[in-house]
């Protein structure tokens, strides 16, 4: 079965810092991964994903993340942190694009 | 261009009242989620449904009950409300692309 672990529950950064927030899965095989984000009383929006090729994944709003086999990891990063940035982030991971598992959370705050 | 759309997006209800939280996707998309948002908690899966006509529970299915008589449609339904489901509903869908895309939310309070 597949998880998800994202380390950090709440991660402050200053405003034109970096954002690193953090995600590592378990699965058997090679998945399919996300990052969503939501912002206060919204849904979740897709803010990038890898399914097959190039590793380095390039999103929106300046975001991107690295998929890493060998540490099965799949770090969201930001250069600059905006304040526009403040939200919740999530991790997910999928095989079968039916059966998505997520983490429970990054709550990102941007300091100016 | 709407996508998934569930409503209500406030209610209120009583212990013990029953409702039913709307949800349709209009991306042809055969597989539906429903998921409850619990501070801390992350998103758990309380039922799904691969196509119309089959539908099965996830993590958290019990008070819930849900049915698929179309593609578009997903309800779901609490049976007898208590204050332990005051949370965030979302529903969700995902096709081909291997993409879960989700509904804007609905916030539940049963007091």
């Amino acid at each position: 079965a597949q998880s998800v672990t994202q380390l950090g529950s709440h991660v402050s950064v200053s405003e034109g810092a970096l954002v690193l927030l953090r995600c590592n899965y378990s699965s058997s095989v090679p998945p399919y991964l996300f990052w969503y984000v939501q912002y206060p009383n919204q849904g979740l929006q897709l803010l990038l994903k890898y399914t097959t090729g190039a590793t380095l994944v390039k999103g929106i709003n300046g975001f991107e993340a690295e998929f890493k086999k060998s540490e099965t990891s799949f770090h969201l990063t930001k250069p600059s942190a905006h304040m526009s940035d403040a939200a919740e982030y999530f991790c997910a991971v999928t095989l079968t694009g039916n059966q998505f598992y997520f983490g429970t959370g990054t709550s990102l705050t941007v300091i100016p | 261009n709407a996508g998934v759309t569930q409503t209500p997006k406030f209610q209120v209800l009583k212990t013990g009242q029953s409702m039913t939280l709307q949800c349709a996707q209009d991306m042809n998309h055969e597989y539906m989620s429903w998921y409850r948002q619990d501070p801390g908690m992350g998103l758990r899966l309380i039922h799904y449904s691969v196509g119309a006509g089959i539908t099965d529970q996830g993590e958290v299915p019990n008070g819930y009950n849900v049915s698929r008589s179309t593609t578009e449609d997903f309800p779901l339904r609490l049976l007898s409300a208590a204050p332990s489901q005051t949370s965030v509903y979302f529903c969700a869908s995902s096709g081909s692309e291997n993409t879960i895309y989700f509904g804007e939310g609905s916030w539940l309070t049963v007091v």
